[in-house]
C-alpha cells in the first residue's frame, strides 16, 4: 500500500525567511503532484512533477522530484503572508490505466507571520 | 470559478434524512472522484468513476451511495448518516489513466450531520 508522508504538518515561519517542505513516499512512481488548500476553500493546483529530477519554479515556491529518493521538496524563499494555506503533496501510483487514484500526504499547514 | 462545480456549498442534515451531493465538470474529463476530507486526517479517496463505470470503492460504508449518468456529474446520495460523517466532500475530475495534469477539484460540500 502507497503511503505518503509530510515534514513538518505544522509550519510558521517568519516573512522573509526561508524554508522547504518535505514530500516522502513509499513506493516508486514518476508523478507527484502539489496542491494548495485555503481554509474552508478547494485544492487548487500548483505542480506537476513528471520525471526525476524535474524542477518546478512558480514565484517564491519551488518544487523538485527525485524518484530514486521517493522525495519531493517544495521550497519557500522570502515567505509572505499570501503563502499561508494548507500545502499537500499526492503521488499517483499509476497501478492501472483507468483514473488515477492519488494517495494524497496529510498536508502541513503554513502559516506566514509579520 | 474551477470547471467543477460541487452543489451545495452548505448541508445540515439530520442521522434519519436523505440527501444528495451533486458534481458537475464542464472540462471534458473522463474520471471523476469523491473524496472525504475530515479535521485532523488525510485526504480520503472514496469513489472512483472511469466513462460513467465505477472502478473504486474504498471500502465506503453503504450509507454513502454514489451515481454516475454521465461522465460529466456525479452525485453521492446520503442516508442515516452518522454525526462521524461531518466533513468537507469534495468532488474532482481528471482525463484519465494517461493524463498528466492532475485532478481539477470542486469546492467542495461541508456537511454537518446532527
Amino acid at each position: 500500500e502507497l503511503k505518503v508522508e509530510q515534514n513538518p504538518l505544522f509550519l510558521s515561519m517568519q516573512e522573509g525567511k526561508n524554508y522547504t517542505i518535505y514530500c516522502n513516499y513509499s513506493t516508486t512512481s514518476d508523478r507527484l503532484y502539489w496542491y494548495r488548500q485555503d481554509p474552508g476553500k478547494s485544492l487548487e493546483s500548483l505542480f506537476v512533477l513528471l520525471s526525476n529530477g524535474a524542477v518546478k519554479q512558480e514565484g517564491r515556491l519551488m518544487a523538485s522530484l527525485d524518484t530514486k529518493a521517493r522525495l519531493s521538496t517544495l521550497h519557500i524563499t522570502a515567505a509572505v503572508h499570501d503563502l499561508s494555506a494548507t500545502y499537500f503533496c499526492a503521488v499517483d501510483p499509476r497501478l492501472n490505466n483507468y483514473g488515477q487514484n492519488f494517495v494524497f500526504g496529510p498536508g502541513t499547514r503554513l502559516s506566514v507571520l509579520p | 470559478e474551477t470547471g467543477v462545480t460541487q452543489t451545495p456549498r452548505h448541508l445540515v442534515m439530520g442521522m434519519t434524512n436523505k440527501k444528495s451531493l451533486k458534481c458537475e465538470q464542464h472540462l471534458g474529463h473522463n474520471a471523476m472522484y469523491w473524496y472525504k476530507q475530515s479535521a485532523k486526517k488525510p485526504l480520503e479517496l472514496m469513489f472512483v468513476y472511469n466513462f460513467k463505470e465505477q472502478t473504486e470503492n474504498n471500502s465506503v460504508p453503504s450509507r454513502f451511495s454514489p451515481e454516475c449518468p454521465n461522465s460529466s456529474h456525479l452525485f453521492l446520495h446520503l442516508h442515516t448518516l452518522q454525526p462521524e460523517d461531518s466533513a468537507l466532500y469534495l468532488c474532482a475530475s481528471s482525463q484519465g489513466g494517461g493524463d498528466i495534469y492532475g485532478y481539477t477539484f470542486g469546492s467542495g460540500t461541508r456537511l454537518t450531520v446532527v
